[in-house]
């Protein structure tokens, strides 16, 4: 079964407004999630690492205002685009790992957001 | 900073053959290599896990194997279906994970 749950899969939205994606961990407490956006044809880059009761560590070049990461439990991690333009319409995806790093990473099924 | 290559960037082959896709990455200081399916519009799906202390791993018709000093990773697939249609990607683990480009894959009967 599934280890990661991420909600919704698709979502469009008007220029302007927010969206949040959720990002759950089904099997086991995850003090560590990652969030990743791909762009057509691109590979999958990076945004954050999500951490359990601090805040994200974002990657160069991610605006930290504008994607907002919550990580408020050990199950639960939140994206939100905020203020959404047409550019930062893509594929967003969250991973869970096992607290070694040594663990295979599970990987949400991904939401595709598109701003009109 | 390391870098992630993959070859070919798309493959069509008739069902029943083997395949070899190639990774290669710039910096040998790794932790592990993973191997994943995509699905158009879907998330990932883990195939393979070799860590660096290995040299290969084998699930199914999958083998995959690391040569952590020269910076390649292959991933082979056996007697190929319709089914193992996707994007293929590497991704090598330093302190986060660096994804390769991709390989898409399509298997027709």
């Amino acid at each position: 079964g599934a280890v990661v749950s991420q909600h919704p899969s698709r979502v469009i939205c008007k220029s302007g407004t927010s969206v949040k994606i959720e990002c759950r961990s089904l099997d086991f407490q995850a003090t560590t999630m990652f969030w990743y956006r791909q762009f057509p044809k691109q590979s999958l880059m990076l945004m954050a690492t999500s951490n359990e009761g601090s805040k994200a560590t974002y990657e160069q070049g991610v605006e930290k205002d504008k994607f907002l990461i919550n990580h408020a439990s050990l199950t639960l991690s939140t994206l939100t685009v905020t203020s959404a333009h047409p550019e930062d319409s893509s594929f967003y995806i969250c991973s869970v790992t096992r607290p070694s790093l040594n663990e295979k990473l599970f990987f949400g099924s991904g939401t595709q957001l598109s701003v009109l | 900073k390391q870098e992630v290559t993959q070859i070919p960037a798309a493959l069509s082959v008739p069902e029943g053959e083997n395949l070899v896709l190639n990774c290669s990455f710039t910096d040998s200081a790794i932790y592990n290599l993973q191997w994943f399916r995509q699905d158009p519009g879907k998330g990932l799906t883990s195939l393979l896990l070799i860590q660096s202390s290995q040299r290969e791993q084998t699930s199914g018709r999958l083998n995959a194997s690391l040569d952590k000093s020269s910076g390649r990773s292959t991933l082979y697939i056996a007697a190929s279906q319709p089914g193992d249609s996707a994007t293929y990607l590497c991704a090598v683990n330093t302190d986060k994970l660096i994804f390769g480009t991709g390989t898409r894959l399509q298997v027709f009967p």
